[in-house]
């Protein structure tokens, strides 16, 4: 398993500007989310999917959209970049068995897209 | 609503000494509880969650928390620190409902000495 990948690694963008940062994961979990860390905030949930066509929003939603075509597949757009979205962003995903209990728990991050808007 | 408070920005160490990070949090229910460790320029890896049941969990790397439900406390600990421990933490909740969506602290930096 390649687990969490996020393209690019690293981004710069002019504002006004808009682009598409990719996330997949190829373990089949249903849960996908996004996050944005700031420093001195921790991370901030912008949007997350519960499964393929279901999407909603997080606590910081504005200026970015999401789809979820597929399980394995969660991309983040910004339409049109602001500096205020300069930041790192991170990509997870969760496969969670309630009934199964704590060990059916499992998450993963990806290693990050780190954006700079100007 | 859900919020984390981790008071501690920064805290340093001397390699060997005990640790530990402190966590609270605030939620109408007991939530599931997670601990993150990030190195720099890297993403998260979860050291260890609580979701019910003993209240003194053990995680990776030699870590463990207690949760105290009277103190809606959290805090992680180690007994004795190693110089690659230096990284930030953070300390996250999620709803029992919807373990997906995670609300983190701010997260602390710890420092390890020689």
């Amino acid at each position: 398993n390649a687990g969490v990948t996020q393209t690019p690694k690293f981004q710069v963008l002019k504002t006004g500007q808009s682009m598409t940062l990719q996330c997949a994961q190829d373990m089949n979990h249903e849960y996908m989310s996004w996050y944005r860390q700031d420093p001195g905030m921790g991370l901030r949930l912008i949007h997350y999917s519960v499964g393929a066509g279901i999407t909603d929003q997080g606590e910081v939603p504005n200026g970015y959209n999401v789809s979820r075509s597929t399980t394995e597949d969660f991309p983040l757009r910004l339409l049109s970049a602001a500096p205020s979205q300069t930041s790192v962003y991170f990509c997870a995903s969760i496969s969670f068995a309630p009934r199964a209990g704590i060990n059916s728990y499992e998450q993963y991050f990806g290693p990050g897209t780190r954006l700079t808007v100007t | 609503a859900q919020s984390v408070t981790q008071p501690d920005i920064h805290i340093t160490v001397s390699e060997g000494a005990s640790l530990e990070l402190r966590c609270n949090y605030s939620y109408g229910a007991t939530p599931y509880l997670f601990w993150y460790v990030q190195s720099p320029g890297q993403g998260l890896q979860l050291l260890l969650k609580y979701f019910s049941g003993d209240t003194l969990v053990q995680g990776i790397k030699g870590f463990e928390a207690e949760f105290k439900r009277s103190q809606s406390s959290f805090n992680l600990r180690k007994p004795s620190v190693h110089w690659s421990d230096a990284a930030e933490y953070f300390c996250a909740v999620g709803a029992p409902t919807g373990a997906n969506n995670l609300f983190f602290g701010t997260g602390t930096r710890l420092t390890v000495i020689p």
